[in-house]
């Protein structure tokens, strides 16, 4: 069973662009969320998707934003972008919704931003 | 709070000692505690985890030991490899299962 693809996996960006970052979850798993990952903040949630919906969000500012597709697939978009964006942004994925059961993680996208 | 404490932040054995990892946590309502191992390049695999109906639980060199009471629980890895060097999370599901809180990380080096 091939495990969570993301692509792609080095994106270089500066200052004001914006970025779309995608996750395909393992086959038959249904949630999907998203981490940032800095050596200062450590691994901090971004939200969780089910089902196409949003359920749950950290505490990122409106800039950073997602979505889910009908085939569980999950993209995050983050606008306007700043020099502390810079960040291995992650996603994990599992059956279904919640957090008291495995998250399997993705190898993560590097985004520098320049 | 939904607080994940770990420490230390980083440990160095000697090859074929044990390693323990230590992490705390605050919110009362998690019932569900992985631990993840990382290494360059990569993303955080799973390498273990406990359910707060559960005191410990063992995988070959790894064990998990969780104290409800004391909201604390620790990674237990003996007969240590080089290939066990690499970082270290734990973390605890919080805000009523909303989310996954991580600890800041250990870096275990393993001395051949």
């Amino acid at each position: 069973k091939a495990g969570v693809t993301q692509t792609p996996r080095y994106l270089i960006k500066t200052r004001g662009q914006q970025v779309t970052l995608s996750c395909s979850p393992i086959s038959g798993h249904r949630s999907v969320s998203w981490y940032q990952q800095t050596p200062g903040q450590g691994l901090q949630f971004l939200f969780e998707y089910f089902s196409e919906t949003q359920r749950n969000k950290g505490n990122f500012p409106g800039r950073f934003s997602g979505r889910q597709f009908s085939n569980s697939r999950s993209e995050m978009n983050v606008s306007t972008l700043e020099l502390g964006d810079s960040a291995l942004y992650l996603c994990a994925s599992s059956p279904v919704a919640g957090f008291d059961q495995p998250q399997h993680f993705g190898d993560g996208t590097r985004l520098s931003i320049l | 709070g939904e607080n994940v404490e770990q420490h230390p932040s980083t440990l160095s054995v000697q090859e074929g000692d044990s390693a323990v990892i230590k992490c705390t946590y605050s919110d009362s309502a998690s019932n569900y505690f992985p631990w993840y191992k990382q290494e360059l390049g990569k993303g955080p695999q799973l390498i273990i985890d406990i359910r707060s109906n559960v005191g410990e639980k063992k995988d070959q060199r790894i064990a998990v030991t969780l104290n409800k009471t004391a909201k604390h629980f620790s990674l237990h890895i003996t007969e240590t490899q080089p290939e066990d060097s690499a970082v270290y999370f734990c973390a605890a599901n919080t805000g009523a299962n909303s989310k996954l809180t991580f600890g800041k990380g250990i870096t275990l080096s393993v001395r051949p």
